[in-house]
């Protein structure tokens, strides 16, 4: 069955920039909608932005530009690059699986991103 | 953007007993309305969309209602595997949101 995993450094210094990669095994990236999601400490989660298998992207206009979601096809992986970072970046990142204006119907177990110097 | 709100924040309920939780929309979702579990170690799991369709595999006994703003989610005759967070989500508008979740203790 499909799996997503989360993969990338676990501490990153601030104003640096954040980069994870979540791997789509058992099946392929295409005709999904791929997105980052996020869940601070002790905070609600936190949907970031996607990806089309194509490259059309949406992201949160509540990270203002800082967040970039790209596709890589012939890995079957997606990106999430997250610039000028700060303590308020720290989070569980989460990949996931929707179709458009759909629910999430997979989820990866999520990574811890520190932010710290 | 639509902000989700979910209540209570935790519930602690016998096995056997039902579990009722709830799930606030700041604006009209329609049935746009997902719920999930998750459990420590383990991948979110997609329960309940469209407000009440159950998503593949899971138990007759979770089940969903509402529409608009308000909505529910029941778990009739709680087992000890129901032991974890439950949070909900609208996908009717972007940016999709996510409610704060519900922490499901067994008794």
């Amino acid at each position: 069955q499909v799996q997503l995993q989360e993969s990338g450094p676990g501490l990153v210094k601030p104003s640096e920039t954040l980069s994870l990669t979540c791997t789509v095994s058992g099946g392929s990236i295409g005709n999904n909608y791929w997105s980052w999601i996020r869940q601070a400490p002790g905070k609600g989660l936190e949907w970031i932005g996607y990806i089309y298998y194509s490259g059309a992207t949406k992201t949160n206009p509540s990270l203002k530009s800082r967040a970039t979601v790209s596709v890589q096809t012939s890995k079957n992986q997606f990106s999430l690059k997250l610039t000028s970072v700060t303590a308020a970046d720290t989070a569980v990142y989460y990949c996931a699986r929707h179709f458009y204006e759909s629910p999430i119907d997979l989820w990866g177990l999520g990574t811890l991103v520190t932010v710290s110097s | 953007e639509i902000v989700m709100t979910q209540s209570p924040a935790t519930l602690s309920v016998s096995p056997g007993e039902r579990a009722t939780l709830s799930c606030r929309a700041s604006q009209n979702v329609g049935r746009n309305l997902a719920w999930y579990q998750r459990k420590p170690g383990q991948a979110s799991r997609l329960l309940i969309y469209g407000a009440s369709t159950r998503a593949t595999g899971i138990p007759s006994r979770f089940s969903g209602s509402g529409s608009g703003t308000e909505f529910t989610l029941n778990i009739s005759s709680l087992q000890s595997e129901d032991s974890a967070v439950y949070f909900c989500q609208q996908y009717n508008n972007w940016p999709l949101t996510f409610g704060g979740g519900t922490t499901v203790e067994i008794k």
